[in-house]
């Protein structure tokens, strides 16, 4: 089946440790974003890209590095420089353009210590 | 910000009952599109409207969209205890930007 795969799905890092969260979709799609939520809160953009080898900072991307070398994969790291790490990630993918839904992923749980 | 406000927070109502939420944003847009989210999982695309429509229908569902107001609901009508999850407007120019949510409980 077709679809978008976050992984892992939860995760425990100590403070000054960077991690990497995974991003797979198989739908052919161009553009993938990554989204952080936080409790009782809406979507936060982090980065998005349009197509490979290509991004754009989003919203809150202090703190955060992406890279997309393949269409399928957009990995993001949480880096020690970003100061609440805590939080809910969503990864999405689009077909593109200015006018299409999302399709997300089950989202990955990271929890400093 | 053209970021959506969702309006109620919170809704609780019980099972048959028909659910309305609000959403309300600040700048011009190219479509409004409504998500839901189970608790700790991914959102899910429900419908989308585009600014020169003003209702759509997807089974249960009816959405509108007054853009003279700069705002749209999502009404749920029948309401199932499994339609109980978060409810997420997001509005499109150049990016998708979401709201904070209602949160919809059904009580059985």
């Amino acid at each position: 089946d077709g679809g978008i795969t976050q992984s892992p799905k939860y995760l425990f890092r100590k403070e000054g440790q960077n991690v990497t969260l995974s991003c797979e979709q198989n739908l052919n799609h161009d553009a993938m974003y990554w989204y952080r939520q936080d409790p009782g809160q809406g979507l936060r953009l982090i980065y998005y890209s349009q197509i490979v080898n290509d991004f754009q900072k989003g919203d809150i991307a202090e703190g955060y590095s992406v890279s997309r070398e393949k269409k399928e994969s957009f990995p993001l790291t949480v880096t020690s420089a970003q100061k609440n790490p805590t939080a809910f990630y969503l990864c999405a993918s689009s077909i593109g353009g200015d006018t299409g839904e999302l399709f997300f992923g089950e989202g990955s749980r990271l929890t400093v210590l | 910000s053209q970021q959506g406000e969702e309006d109620p927070q919170a809704l609780s109502i019980q099972e048959g009952e028909n659910a309305t939420m609000n959403c309300s944003y600040k700048t011009s847009i190219n479509n409004l599109q409504w998500y839901r989210q189970n608790s700790g999982r991914g959102l899910v695309h429900l419908i989308l409207i585009r600014s020169n429509e003003r209702e759509k229908h997807s089974g249960r569902l009816r959405v509108t969209l007054d853009t003279s107001k700069k705002s749209s609901s999502l009404l749920i009508t029948a309401s199932r205890a499994a339609d109980t999850a978060s409810y997420f407007c997001a509005t499109r120019a150049q990016k998708l930007v979401f709201g904070q949510g209602t949160r919809l409980t059904i009580n059985p």
